[in-house]
Order: structure tokens, then C-alpha cells, then sequence
């Protein structure tokens, strides 16, 4: 079974406090790594999807990268809107319709 | 382009009334799925559909749950006889090929 494990749980960063988050995952055959934000009360919100070890992909002050056991999300200088809970998911190679998803890490950007 | 489109967005049931989420996918997009969000835990996978065929159904509870994608009109996650562990955040889904996921605002399920 797959398996997906985000850390830390939450993290509280001063504006412009650079830091990372982690994604590690155990699955049978990687068909794809996605991030997503969800803010409160709303649904998630696509960022990125990766496909393979070395990979990596930029979105304003996020860079999200990928090796075979993990992904990082890197956040630059972050911003108070930046605020929010980060998911991270993966797809095996049975399909992208299975997608297991981690608890997420809730982000606070503090001004 | 509009977005995934959910409603209601707030339900409330007694216990042993029936739930009807709707979900209108992302124009384009014929892939549907659903998942359940309970407070402090993850997204959990219920079901995925494409038109009028459900393709994976495995997260779904084998009694009370049902779902249906079909030929025109929205998807249909339906709940019979509602218990107070139903209560929590149903999420649409979809995609264009069975790729990255695009989410709707959810529906939030109160069983009293």
C-alpha cells in the first residue's frame, strides 16, 4: 500500500524566513508526485506534479524537487499569504486514479 | 474557465435521512473523483468515475455510499441513512486524462 508521510506537522516562519518542507513516500512504482495548498474551508489547489528522481519545478517562491525516496517543497522568502497547509500526493503505477495523499504541513507565515 | 463546481457547499441531515452531493467537473474534463477529509487527517480516496462507468471504487464504504457519473448532469455522491461518522468534508475532483487532479470547494456534511 502506498504511502506518503509529510514533516513537520506544522511550521511557523517569520516573513522571509526561508525553510523546506518534506514529503516522503513509499510506493510501487512512482507514476507521479503532485503538491497541492488547501487554505481553511476550501478545497485544494493544484501546485505542481513531478515525475521523476531530479526533477524539480518553480512557482514564484516555491521550488518544489524530487528524488526517489522524497520530495521538497522550498519556500523563498515567504509572505503571509503564503500561509496554508501544503498536501503532497503520489500516483503509482497502477494509474493516476489512486492517489494517496499525506496529512499536509500547515504553514504560518508570521508579518 | 470555470472551475469545479460543488454543491451545496453546507449540509445538514438528521440521522437516517439520505445525502445527495453534486459535482459538476472542470469543462473538458471526464474524469471524476471523491474523497472524504475528515478534521486533522488526510484526504481519503472514495471513488473514481469517467461517463456513465465507475473505474475504481475501493475506497468506498460497501454499504449506504453510492455514485454515479452519468451521460448528462453532474456526478452524484449519495449516502442513505446517514450516522453522525458521515460528518465531515466530501471533495470533487476532476482531470482531463487521468492526470493531475483539480479540486472543488467540497461540500460539508453535518449529520445531527
Amino acid at each position: 500500500e502506498d504511502q506518503v508521510t509529510q514533516s513537520p506537522e506544522a511550521l511557523r516562519l517569520q516573513e522571509g524566513e526561508s525553510s523546506s518542507l518534506n514529503c516522503s513516500y513509499t510506493v510501487s512504482g512512482l507514476r507521479g508526485l503532485f503538491w497541492y495548498r488547501q487554505d481553511p474551508g476550501k478545497g485544494p489547489e493544484f501546485l505542481f506534479t513531478l515525475y521523476s528522481a531530479g526533477e524539480e519545478k518553480e512557482k514564484e517562491r516555491l521550488k518544489a524537487t524530487l528524488t526517489k525516496k522524497e520530495s521538497f517543497l522550498h519556500i523563498t522568502a515567504p509572505k503571509p499569504e503564503d500561509s496554508a497547509t501544503y498536501l503532497c500526493a503520489v500516483a503509482d503505477s497502477g494509474g493516476y486514479q489512486k492517489v494517496t495523499f499525506g496529512t499536509g504541513t500547515k504553514l504560518q507565515v508570521i508579518p | 474557465n470555470a472551475g469545479v463546481m460543488q454543491n451545496p457547499r453546507h449540509l445538514v441531515r438528521r440521522r437516517g435521512q439520505e445525502a445527495r452531493l453534486r459535482c459538476s467537473p472542470m469543462k473538458g474534463h471526464s474524469h471524476v473523483y471523491w474523497y472524504r477529509q475528515l478534521p486533522e487527517e488526510g484526504l481519503k480516496f472514495m471513488v473514481y468515475l469517467q461517463k456513465e462507468n465507475i473505474i475504481d471504487e475501493s475506497g468506498m464504504p460497501k454499504e449506504r455510499f453510492s455514485a454515479e457519473f452519468p451521460k448528462e448532469g453532474p456526478s452524484i455522491l449519495r449516502i442513505q441513512q446517514v450516522v453522525r461518522g458521515d460528518s465531515a468534508a466530501y471533495f470533487c475532483a476532476s482531470s482531463p486524462k487521468g492526470s493531475e487532479q483539480y479540486f472543488g470547494p467540497g461540500t460539508r456534511l453535518t449529520v445531527t
